[in-house]
C-alpha cells in the first residue's frame, strides 16, 4: 500500500529553526510537495522537489532523498504566523497526490 | 471571482438527503479535484478530472459522483448522504495533472458538511 508518515505535532520557539520530516512509500514517484494549512483554512503550496537535494525559498527549505524515501521541510527564523499544519504529499505514478496526515507546528514565544 | 470558490461554506444535512457541493475556478486550469479531510487523516482524493469532459475515481469515490461539463465547474454530488460523509470537503485545481515545478494544486476555501 501507499503510505506517507510525518510526526503528528511539534513545538518550537519563536526565532528558532525546526525540521519536519516526511517518509513515504508510494507506487511510483512524480515529485513531493509541501503545503501549509492554517486552522480552518485551505492548504497553500510551499515547495516541490523531484530531484535529490535541497530547494531553498526564503525562510523555508525542502530536502529530498528519493533512495531513502525521505524529505524534510526546514523552517528558519520562526515567526508566530508559522503556527500551522504542514502537509507532505507525494505524486504517484498515476499523477495522484498521496497525502500525509500533517504535522501541527506550535510556535511558542 | 479570483481563484477557486466553493459553495456552500457549511451545511447540516439529514441522512438520506441528496446534496451537491459546488466548485468554480477562473484560472482556466485543466485539472480539478475533490478531497475530503478528516481529523487525523490526510486529504483523501474522492474524484478528479484531468480535463473538461472526463472524470476519474480517486481513493474514496463510493457514495459520490462528479461531472465536468466545462473547464470552470466541477460539482460533487452526494446521492444519499450518510453520517460517515461528515467531513470538510476541498476542491482544488491545477494547470495540468502532471507533477512539475510550480504546477501546484490551488485549493478552494472548503465546505464543512455535517450529516445527521
Amino acid at each position: 500500500g501507499q503510505n506517507i508518515d510525518q510526526p503528528t505535532e511539534m513545538t518550537a520557539t519563536e526565532g528558532a529553526i525546526v525540521q519536519i520530516n516526511c517518509t513515504y512509500q508510494t507506487s511510483g514517484f512524480n515529485g513531493l510537495f509541501w503545503y501549509q494549512q492554517h486552522a480552518g483554512e485551505a492548504p497553500t503550496f510551499l515547495s516541490y522537489n523531484v530531484l535529490d537535494g535541497l530547494e531553498e525559498k526564503g525562510r523555508f527549505s525542502s530536502f529530498l532523498s528519493r533512495s531513502k524515501g525521505y524529505s524534510y521541510l526546514l523552517l528558519k527564523e520562526l515567526q508566530m504566523k508559522d503556527s500551522a499544519s504542514y502537509l507532505c504529499a507525494v505524486m504517484d505514478s498515476n499523477y495522484q497526490l498521496i497525502w500525509g496526515a500533517g504535522t501541527k507546528l506550535i510556535i511558542k514565544p | 471571482i479570483a481563484g477557486i470558490t466553493q459553495a456552500p461554506t457549511s451545511q447540516i444535512l439529514a441522512a438520506g438527503r441528496r446534496m451537491t457541493l459546488r466548485c468554480t475556478q477562473d484560472m482556466r486550469h485543466n485539472a480539478m479535484y475533490w478531497y475530503r479531510q478528516d481529523l487525523g487523516l490526510g486529504l483523501r482524493l474522492i474524484h478528479y478530472s484531468n480535463t473538461a469532459g472526463t472524470t476519474g475515481k480517486g481513493e474514496v469515490p463510493d457514495g459520490y459522483s462528479v461531472s465536468r461539463a466545462n473547464t470552470d465547474d466541477f460539482p460533487l454530488t452526494l446521492a444519499s448522504a450518510v453520517p460517515s460523509q461528515t467531513s470538510v470537503y476541498f476542491c482544488a485545481s491545477s494547470d495540468t495533472p502532471e507533477g512539475a515545478a510550480y504546477n501546484e494544486q490551488f485549493f478552494g476555501p472548503g465546505t464543512r458538511l455535517t450529516v445527521l
